[in-house]
């Protein structure tokens, strides 16, 4: 149980389009969502936290107007990096919980590389 | 303060046992979770503590001492599959609700 699925695994993009990145709980609802942002031999960084029906959270740095997030129902949040540039090239997760408690539940990824 | 501070980088041989220390700051403090990550995939869930002592499970344990601010992720028999990054983890209580902060991550090498 707890499946969360993420996608697309690879994106390639050329520098200022927007790309659009779907995580879903398969099995579970989940009223919260994150988004965190790895590079390369680094730590997961946390990016926002969504709650269905509501604004997300941004962590302090993160740009809100770049990194767009919805999540729109208790099982699909939504990130969109809109106009794209290289250095927003990285590995993107999502993770939801379906409690107050650990663990939290990862997708697989989404590595972003931006031409 | 919320960070976390991990050995960047452990070597040990196949069917030895390695352990991986985590310390903290103490502000707002509820519970550490440890986490398993290999290159390219998606990080896993290994162990929760919330309260002090060790919780074991199959081959890997976990330790808190929250008197101490110290955690540690206490990996038996090692297998070469083992070799991946490992993650501490707190949990953040917040006016938003709760949320996950990783630790820097300590890059595990298993050798034969």
């Amino acid at each position: 149980g707890a499946v969360v699925s993420q996608h697309p695994s690879r994106v390639i993009c050329k520098s200022g389009t927007s790309v659009k990145i779907e995580c879903r709980s398969l099995d579970f609802q989940a009223t919260t969502m994150f988004w965190y942002r790895q590079f390369p031999k680094q730590s997961l960084m946390l990016m926002a936290t969504s709650n269905e029906g509501s604004k997300a959270t941004y962590e302090q740095g993160v740009e809100k107007d770049k990194f767009l997030i919805n999540h729109a129902s208790l099982t699909l949040s939504t990130l969109t990096v809109t106009s794209a540039h290289p250095e927003d090239s990285s590995f993107y997760i999502c993770s939801a919980r379906s409690g107050g408690l650990p663990p939290l539940h990862f997708g697989n990824g989404t590595r972003l590389t931006v031409t | 303060g919320q960070s976390l501070e991990q050995p960047s980088e452990v070597t040990a041989v196949e069917g030895a046992i390695v352990q991986i220390n985590c310390t903290y700051q103490t502000s707002g403090f509820y519970g550490l979770s440890w986490y398993q990550q290999h290159d390219g995939g998606a990080p896993t869930f290994l162990s929760y503590n919330a309260l002090d002592g060790l919780e074991e499970t199959g081959r890997f344990s976990s330790f808190l001492s929250r008197s101490d601010s110290y955690g540690y992720l206490l990996l038996q028999e090692l297998q070469m599959k083992d070799s991946a990054s490992y993650f501490c983890a707190r949990r953040v209580v917040t006016g938003g609700g709760n949320k996950l902060t990783f630790g820097t991550g300590t890059q595990l090498k298993v050798e034969l």
